[in-house]
């Protein structure tokens, strides 16, 4: 079946950390894979993608590489700010079908 | 880009009562829309599936009389939680596929809907 597993949190960093939150999934066929981030009583918004191995997302300083030979999908940044503090949202897609992890919290404080 | 809406974006409600949540994609034409639950602290849950002019499609375990879905028009879908329960509070989530932009299979995803039923 298809699944996604992300590290659990919460996240508490430092400004100006590296951020590293742990994805990866299991599916059948060639999925393609989303990072979605959401902020404190709004929906989710769209972070980045990849939609097939070795592309790489990157979106306000976030970067995530589809690794098909690990099954992968890390979310990285080199320099967190304040404003990133927010669950993180794993996904994959095939077809029509979502199917989400269960988001890490992340907060930055200054 | 492609935006959709909700609305409202909070409820509360008396237990017994139903809430209508409208979903609306603002600039684009929507075939297909999509209902997601959250859970405090939990993933997306995806309800039902719902095509404009046909029946929606539940996801197993959700409750079709319960949770009514009607996708009326290429722009509007809704969701009404009938004789809605305190266990029935959560964050509802709506999403639209645009089948007419060059992204066909991307998803964009609605504020969502915080429904507390006292």
């Amino acid at each position: 079946g298809n699944s996604v597993t992300q590290m659990e949190g919460p996240v508490t960093l430092s400004e100006e950390a590296f951020l590293t939150i742990n994805c990866t999934y299991t599916a059948t066929g060639y999925p393609s894979l989303f990072w979605y981030v959401q902020y404190p009583g709004e929906g989710l918004q769209l972070l980045l993608k990849a939609t097939k191995a070795d592309d790489k997302g990157s979106n306000k300083g976030f970067e995530a590489t589809y690794r098909k030979e690990t099954t992968s999908f890390h979310l990285e940044k080199g320099s967190v700010q304040v404003s990133d503090s927010a669950v993180y949202f794993c996904a994959l897609r095939t077809g029509n079908q979502f199917y989400f992890g269960t988001g890490t919290s992340l907060t930055v404080i200054p | 880009g492609a935006v959709v809406s909700q609305h409202p974006s909070r409820v509360i409600c008396k237990s017994g009562t139903s809430v209508k949540i409208e979903c609306r994609s603002l600039d684009f034409q929507a075939t297909t829309m999509f209902w997601y639950r959250q859970f405090p602290k939990k993933s997306l849950m995806l309800m039902a599936t719902s095509n404009e002019g046909s029946k929606a499609t539940y996801e197993q375990g959700v409750e079709k009389d319960k949770f009514l879905i009607n996708h009326a028009s290429l722009t509007l879908s809704t969701l009404t939680v009938t004789s809605a329960h305190p266990e029935d509070s959560s964050f509802y989530i709506c999403s639209a596929r645009a089948p007419g932009l060059a992204e066909s299979n991307e998803q964009f995803f609605g504020p969502g809907t915080r429904l507390t039923v006292l």
